[in-house]
């Protein structure tokens, strides 16, 4: 069972917006920044969004995140094909100095 | 360009040793940490541990902690993960990142090494 609660699974239409939740508590995403990855099927993670709000050069602005007390959120805009993937969230716990991801939310682009 | 480069894919019987290596390059391999993750077959990520290779200081998952150990090598810019016997259980994709503690993220990723466990 993993520290962050994701949904297992999330769908939408292409073009459409879909919003990924990651609840935490004041340990972990209470005290500290989260960050994002996108795992498309056969690869390595890719950073998404970190400190919370921020995207790494060549991500495009359809992907914001934002965070509020002990959840964060990703949020898809303009959906595309190619989106289809799971994405985990992540941060660090301050009580147990442990690195802790979501269970991962599988994201299907009907 | 950062990158970091994994060992190939590994079949092992189970009590086999085992070292998988994450070489760095394109930065200054001892001013970041290098974390490991573990992800087995249809599951999430797990996070396995850290290291800073400027000096050797390592955090380690309870998860995982004393079922492996994590190192590295500042004169090849290389870090590792090694079992001293595998179990069958550890049959799952292995990647190592660069994290940035302060922050916390993992900015880049190695490919991932598979390691195959089965007698």
């Amino acid at each position: 069972q993993s520290v962050l609660t994701q949904p297992p699974s999330v769908s939408a239409a292409p073009g459409q917006k879909v919003t990924i939740s990651c609840s935490g508590s004041s340990s972990d995403i209470g005290s500290n920044y989260v960050s994002w990855y996108q795992q498309l099927p056969g690869t390595a993670p890719k950073l998404l969004i970190y400190d919370s709000i921020r995207r790494p050069s060549g991500i495009p602005d359809r992907f914001s995140g934002s965070k509020s007390g002990t959840s964060a959120t990703l949020d898809i805009t303009g959906l595309q094909a190619g989106d289809e993937a799971h994405y985990y969230c992540e941060t660090w716990d301050s009580s147990l100095y442990v690195v802790v991801f979501g269970g991962g939310t599988k994201l299907t682009v009907l | 360009e950062v990158q970091l480069v994994q060992s190939g894919a590994e079949a092992k019987k189970p009590g086999e040793p085992l070292k998988i290596s994450c070489k760095g390059s394109g930065y200054i391999f001892t001013s970041y940490w290098i974390g490991w993750v573990r992800q087995m077959p249809g599951k999430g990520l797990e996070w396995m541990g850290l290291i800073y290779p400027g000096d050797s200081d390592t955090r380690y998952s309870p998860s995982f902690q004393g079922h492996v150990t994590i190192s590295a090598d500042k004169s090849t810019n290389t870090a590792y993960l090694q079992w001293s016997g595998l179990k069958a259980s550890d049959t799952a994709m292995y990647y190592c990142g660069r994290y940035l503690f302060a922050d916390p993220y993992f900015d880049f990723w190695g490919q991932g090494t598979l390691v195959t466990v089965s007698s």
